[in-house]
């Protein structure tokens, strides 16, 4: 069936650092792909995202492409601060049962420090 | 408004309570889902409404008891819970629940933080 995989966490960096956050998956079809984030104590909240092959997703400094021939959809910053610290989800949508569902990676935290 | 509401933030309850958990949405949105999240874990799908009927139930036991009063509301009533019950239960919903040919946003709640005693 559909997976995403995430690499194993926790990353610890220092603020300013350069922060990547490997994402692969496995799908049938051409799923979206997601990058969910959620701060401590708090529900997901959608980070980006891209629907198609190449498409790149942006929004707070943060980017991933979608890249279709090696089923990745890494996640980069060229500057974290320290309120990044939280831990981030990747997913596809995928149809099963007829119905949308997401599929969620195992998440990796991000510890950044000053 | 492109919020998700839930209510309580948090809740306490004993095993032979009976508690309901709100979720209120006002986008327009036609597809709801419950999700449960333990610590350290990603969110594990328990139901999805579409058009306020229950579409998918992950196996969930039946002391969860999902309901759809109505398009912008969804209830999630909870009696006999046992103590691994106990999680960060989350909200979301999303445009129309299927689609082949394009992505399916979904929009989350803060999440209701479930301890069962």
């Amino acid at each position: 069936g559909d997976s995403v995989t995430q690499m194993e966490g926790p990353v610890t960096l220092s603020e300013e650092a350069f922060l990547t956050i490997n994402c692969t998956y496995t799908a049938t079809g051409y799923p979206s792909l997601f990058w969910y984030v959620q701060y401590p104590g708090e529900g997901l909240q959608l980070l980006l995202k891209a629907t198609k092959a190449d498409d790149k997703g942006s929004n707070k400094g943060f980017e991933a492409t979608y890249r279709k021939e090696t089923t990745s959809f890494h996640l980069e910053k060229g500057s974290v601060q320290v309120s990044d610290s939280a831990v981030y989800f990747c997913a596809l949508t995928t149809i099963s049962g007829g119905y949308n569902k997401l599929i969620f990676g195992a998440g990796t935290r991000l510890a950044v420090h000053p | 408004d492109t919020e998700v509401t839930q209510t309580p933030k948090h809740l306490v309850m004993g095993m032979t309570n009976k508690k309901s958990l709100k979720c209120e949405q006002h986008m327009g949105h036609r597809a709801m889902y419950w999700y449960k999240q333990k610590a350290k874990k990603p969110p594990e799908l328990m139901f999805v409404y579409s058009y306020e009927k229950l579409s998918i139930n992950e196996s969930v036991p039946s002391r969860f008891s999902p309901e759809c009063p109505n398009s912008s509301l969804l209830n999630l009533h909870l009696h006999a819970l046992q103590p691994e019950d106990s999680a960060l239960y989350l909200c979301a919903s999303s445009q129309s629940p299927a689609t082949r040919s394009s992505y399916n946003e979904q929009f989350f709640g803060p999440g209701t933080r479930l301890t069962v005693l």
